[in-house]
């Protein structure tokens, strides 16, 4: 099936810096989000981008299709957006149905 | 408008009593899913339904039985707990019709299940 890395997996940052996560997949995809996994287990949606760019306030995602990754921006990083971030894809192949996840990027903002 | 509701948020099991773990979601959405995620790892799924009688097997479906009767319902069947089956169960859905076949999945606020 559909591989997905996500890098890093680990990222500890000050409050106001800025933040690009990674996400590569293995295959070709017509479906890929990007979700917040806050402190309290909560999944959060954050992009259905599965090709293309979209902005939503401080974060932003591009997904560039044809060389298979998608990027997460987030720009003056708040405590809030302390958590896990996850990428997931749905491969053009055949097989189940549902998203493959990545192993996620464990974010941790410091006042 | 509750989107995907699920039922109980945590439970203890012991070695090999049964439970149903309850998914509902009020959107109309056809597609359900059903996820466990393991401590430090990402999603991983179990089982999915296209729509009402039908449903087929994810990545990890052993041990695991579904049934999805209506279109609102798709519950979660342990019959023998195991304690690897000590996870966080997430519900999922999204709509399936044709015109938005790549549509996004909306998760329920997980079950925290421990086998002991």
């Amino acid at each position: 099936g559909i591989q997905v890395e996500q890098s890093p997996p680990d990222l500890i940052l000050q409050e106001g810096a800025n933040s690009t996560l990674r996400c590569n997949f293995s295959d070709s995809v017509n479906n890929l989000q990007w979700f917040h996994q806050n402190p309290w287990g909560q999944l959060i949606n954050l992009f259905y981008i599965p090709s293309g760019t979209k902005q939503n306030g401080r974060l932003s995602a591009t997904t560039v299709a044809t060389e298979r990754y998608s990027l997460l921006y987030i720009s003056s990083s708040q405590t809030t957006d302390s958590g896990v971030y996850f990428c997931a894809v749905k491969g053009t192949g055949g097989g189940a149905d549902g998203l493959t996840f990545g192993k996620g990027t464990h974010l941790i903002i410091q006042p | 408008n509750a989107g995907v509701t699920q039922t109980p948020k945590f439970r203890i099991l012991k070695i090999g009593q049964s439970m149903t773990l309850q998914c509902a979601q009020d959107m109309n959405h056809n597609y359900m899913y059903w996820y466990r995620q393991d401590p430090g790892m990402g999603l991983k799924l179990i089982y999915y339904s296209v729509g009402a009688g039908i449903t087929d097997k994810g990545e990890v479906p052993n041990g695991y039985n579904v049934s999805r009767s209506t279109t609102e319902d798709f519950p979660l069947r342990l019959e023998l707990a195991a304690p690897s089956q000590t996870s966080v169960y997430f519900c999922a859905s999204r709509t399936g019709l044709s015109e938005l076949y790549n549509s996004p999945l909306h998760f329920g606020n997980g079950t925290r299940l421990t086998v002991t």
